[in-house]
């Protein structure tokens, strides 16, 4: 298993399209987390899945956010009728399940420009 | 809520100097820690994590941090600089496992030759 695998790398995209982004887990994580990070700051915690279970979703930042992890293993995140503020980068990372926290595996991330 | 504060946004140091990186936590129970690093346009690598074990947490690449309970930090060090640690690192505080991580805003280590 090579890590935590996002995609695509870069998107350019009009404002008012929509996007989606993938990402695959590690395979044996159950466990999948999709962050934000814009310029100059730490990243910024969106949602999370157990297995196919969005367990929180609250901290999506708008109704224009969704994601889904339709069989518990890879997961999409869609942006519709992006906004120029939607510019940043978007990883996601996964972790196994268990009482202690080890700490996340992420990919590379997803960057996302809207012009 | 848990939280973390990085004390300076951007350090500098000389290569083969002491690298120490300040990280404050709030947390109202027992905390989950962590230091990451990023390189340009990647994601972030774990460096080193507390989970309530060793006080004293070495990680990769000769980093180590400290949690000190009583003055609520973290503080990340190396003993000596190469121009490869030259990165952004995050502090991340979580409450619990499955927990989401809440980052810090990052400082920027530049290493001069």
């Amino acid at each position: 298993d090579t890590g935590v695998s996002q995609d695509p790398r870069h998107k350019i995209t009009k404002r008012g399209q929509n996007v989606t982004f993938r990402c695959d887990p590690i395979s044996e994580h159950n466990r999948l987390y999709w962050y934000r990070q814009t310029l100059g700051q730490g990243p910024e915690f969106l949602t999370y899945f157990q297995n196919e279970a969005q367990l929180e979703k609250s901290r999506l930042l708008s109704d224009r956010f969704s994601a889904e992890r339709p069989k518990g293993s890879f997961s999409t995140l869609e942006i519709q009728r992006t906004e120029q503020g939607d510019s940043a980068m978007y990883l996601c990372a996964s972790s196994p399940s268990g009482t202690v926290n080890y700490g996340y595996t992420f990919g590379s991330g997803t960057r996302l420009t809207v012009v | 809520a848990q939280s973390v504060t990085q004390l300076g946004s951007h350090v500098s140091v000389s290569e083969g100097a002491l690298v120490l990186l300040r990280c404050n936590y709030s947390s109202s129970v027992p905390p989950y820690l962590f230091w990451y690093v990023q390189y340009p346009n990647q994601g972030l690598q774990l460096l080193l994590k507390y989970t309530s074990a060793a006080t004293l947490v070495k990680g990769i690449n000769g980093f180590e941090a400290e949690f000190k309970k009583s003055e609520t930090s973290f503080h990340l060090t190396k003993p000596s600089a190469h121009m490869r640690d030259a990165a952004e690192y995050f502090c991340a505080v979580s409450q619990n496992s499955g927990y989401a991580l809440n980052f810090g805003k990052g400082t920027s280590l530049l290493v001069t030759p």
